[in-house]
């Protein structure tokens, strides 16, 4: 089943611009993980944020997580034409439990 | 460190022929899962291994679909017959804890049944 809804499902901006992806979620998390998945190829590993955390950052990205509203934010800031990928959110709800991804927003940056 | 190995790469195989998924994980992480990626469906856990020992496969959709295990460094996934709702990319991802954390994906093997 289905843990994490991303929104939007796709999203175009312009190079240079930010780009902020949503998920949404169920039930309650140890953590949270961010993935990016470039055409034909697996997913890649970006942020963890744990459920006592509130915000991270890595770089050009930034994660939100508001437990409260079981919903977490990625913001990629001054995107560039590599960022272009799907975007995947992913969570641990508790002990040894594996990850739930959801289906994924669909990031192009246009140069 | 390789990363996760998957092969094929691509495999193109016709209704009912039996199709067969190898993984390679990275060295050192005893769990390892088995997705299915299509367009309508998203990412879908198959089975996972904690120690070669299976032990969740409630997203196994059919028993025509098989996964196991023989030692920490190959894992196999068997479909027999395949069939062509079966086409999908099938990825491998292994990690150190039980099924938390950090997930490494291999490349994934691209399945087109015909």
């Amino acid at each position: 089943s289905q843990q994490g809804e991303e929104d939007p499902q796709a999203l175009s901006i312009q190079e240079g611009e930010n780009a902020t992806m949503n998920c949404s979620y169920k039930t309650s998390i140890n953590n949270l993980q961010w993935y990016r998945q470039n055409s034909g190829r697996g997913l890649v590993h970006l942020i963890l944020i744990r459920s006592n955390e509130r915000e991270k950052h890595s770089g050009r990205l930034r994660v939100t997580l508001d437990t409260s509203k079981k919903s977490s934010s990625l913001l990629i800031t001054a995107s560039r034409a590599a960022d272009t990928a799907s975007y995947f959110c992913a969570t641990d709800s508790s002990g040894n439990t594996p990850l739930v991804f959801g289906k994924g927003t669909r990031l192009s940056v246009i140069a | 460190d390789a990363g996760v190995i998957q092969s094929p790469r691509h495999e193109v195989t016709e209704m009912g022929q039996e199709v067969t998924l190898r993984c390679k994980p990275i060295s050192g992480h005893n769990s390892l899962f088995w997705y299915r990626q299509t367009m309508m469906r998203g990412l879908e856990l198959l089975i996972y291994f904690n120690n070669n020992v299976p032990i969740d496969d409630s997203g196994m959709p059919e028993d025509r679909f098989s996964a196991k295990m023989p030692n920490a460094s190959f894992s196999t996934l068997k479909i027999q017959p395949s069939e062509p709702r079966d086409s999908a990319v099938y990825f491998c991802a292994s990690n150190i804890p039980g099924g938390t954390d950090t997930q490494y994906f291999g490349p994934g093997t691209r399945l087109t049944v015909l």
